[in-house]
């Protein structure tokens, strides 16, 4: 069956560090990939996607993401994180027309 | 250009209640998608339309109920509540392509059955 499993539920970095948050999948089917935002009591927003050509990914606020295809995975980074960037952050993996499915989430704290 | 909105933001249900969650969009995208969000769950599909009169269940879509009769309006009913159904409900919209395409999402309407 096909999954999507973020690593970590909660991660917390300070302030200036890298952020690294990770995304694998599961399925021999090329899929499209996601990463959205949420802040408090918001809806979602989307950060970056892949869908087809260059692997690296670059989104808003500083953030990108790499498909790797060997390792099924599409890890979300940022450099140096910012007081702002705390918020929880979701992968999100769609096959086909008709079905994505969205990882458990992780929540991103960040150290003064 | 409002985007995604949704009413109530908040809810509170006696078990065996009905109620409808409205969800309507101004961008005039053709794909709406109805989501629940449970504490460390991430979001589950509950139903999806591609068009007006065309919609389809998800992942999760026992005890609700959706109809599409505007591009801009895709309500969701809850016909008799149940404790199960207190979550967050988010709705989105996407242009085309469904879920290959970004995804609009509202504030939510947080929902609690008691």
């Amino acid at each position: 069956a096909q999954s999507v499993t973020q690593l970590g539920s909660h991660v917390s970095v300070s302030e200036g560090a890298l952020v690294l948050l990770r995304c694998n999948y599961s399925s021999s089917v090329p899929p499209y990939l996601f990463w959205y935002v949420q802040y408090p009591n918001q809806g979602l927003q989307l950060l970056l996607k892949y869908t087809t050509g260059a692997t690296l990914v670059k989104g808003i606020n500083g953030f990108e993401a790499e498909f790797k295809k060997s390792e099924t995975s599409f890890h979300l980074t940022k450099p140096s994180a910012h007081m702002s960037d705390a918020a929880e952050y979701f992968c999100a993996v769609s096959w086909g027309a008709s079905k994505i499915i969205f990882g458990s989430g992780t929540r991103l704290s960040i150290r003064p | 250009n409002a985007g995604v909105t949704q009413t109530p933001k908040f809810r509170i249900l006696k078990i065996g209640q009905s109620m409808t969650l409205q969800c309507t969009q101004d961008m005039n995208h053709n794909y709406m998608y109805w989501y629940r969000q449970d504490p460390g769950m991430g979001l589950k599909l509950i139903y999806y339309s591609v068009g007006a009169g065309i919609t389809d269940k998800g992942e999760v879509p026992n005890g609700y109920n959706v109809s599409r009769s505007t591009t801009e309006d895709f309500p969701l009913r809850l016909e008799l509540a149940a404790p199960s159904q207190t979550s967050v409900y988010f709705c989105a919209s996407s242009l085309l392509a469904g879920f290959r395409e970004t995804q609009y999402f509202g504030p939510g309407t947080r929902l609690l059955v008691l």
